[in-house]
């Protein structure tokens, strides 16, 4: 497709267990973000990758959270041990970095809800 | 890391009247400034941007100002309409970097 794509759209899922959101940005855009957004809020930012490497990975609550983009597309965020607070949606953005250039294009999100 | 607020964090306005969000930032190296709307459970899309290099632009109905030495933006829609009605949120990046979103306007536009 031409456009961001996030799966699962939804995930429910119990206290305590482990969860992976996958996201395929576009193609060809070598700068891909994790957001997570809850509900009323704007969206918080967790993980920056450029290529392969991740740029900064500051917004990450805990060791709880770990993304990876082994080849530089797409990409997986991984929840351990989840708690009740990382009930939100988990929004993926890619950008092509260049020059005047910055635009994140959005997915739809994949929403988490721990019971 | 940056710093980005919003306000206000609701807003009314009767259709087609103007409407004006407003963000600051803290951090004086940041020189992309997107805004970008977000209807009732959709993904956020880009509506209108604008770079450290120039003070303000526009399109069409919107428009976007930027004061540097002051470090704020501002959102401008003129003759609302219903269509409008979204949660509108201001960003601010610097090159080669994250991005750092406001809170978030919830825009209401009164037919």
């Amino acid at each position: 497709g031409a456009g961001v794509s996030q799966t699962p759209s939804n995930k429910v899922t119990e206290k305590g267990k482990y969860v992976e959101l996958r996201c395929d940005p576009i193609s060809g855009h070598t700068a891909l973000y994790w957001y997570r957004q809850s509900l009323g809020q704007g969206p918080e930012f967790l993980i920056y990758f450029q290529g392969t490497g991740a740029a900064d990975d500051s917004g990450l609550p805990n060791d709880r959270f770990f993304a990876v983009r082994p080849e530089g597309s797409v990409s997986t965020l991984k929840i351990q041990r989840t708690e009740r607070g990382d009930s939100a949606v988990y929004l993926c953005a890619s950008s092509f970095t260049g020059p005047n250039t910055g635009e994140l294009f959005f997915g739809e999100g994949s929403r988490l809800t721990v019971l | 890391g940056e710093n980005v607020e919003q306000h206000p964090s609701t807003l009314s306005v009767q259709e087609g009247d103007s409407a004006v969000i407003k963000c600051t930032y803290s951090d004086s190296a940041s020189n992309y400034f997107p805004w970008y709307k977000q209807e009732l459970g959709k993904r956020p899309q880009l509506i209108i941007d604008i770079r450290s290099n120039v003070g303000e632009k526009k399109d069409q109905r919107i428009a976007v100002t930027l004061n540097k030495t002051a470090k704020h933006f501002s959102l401008h829609i003129t003759e609302t309409q219903p269509e409008d009605s979204a949660v509108y949120f201001c960003a601010a990046s610097k090159t080669g970097n994250q991005f750092y979103f406001g809170t978030g306007t919830s825009l209401t536009v009164i037919p």
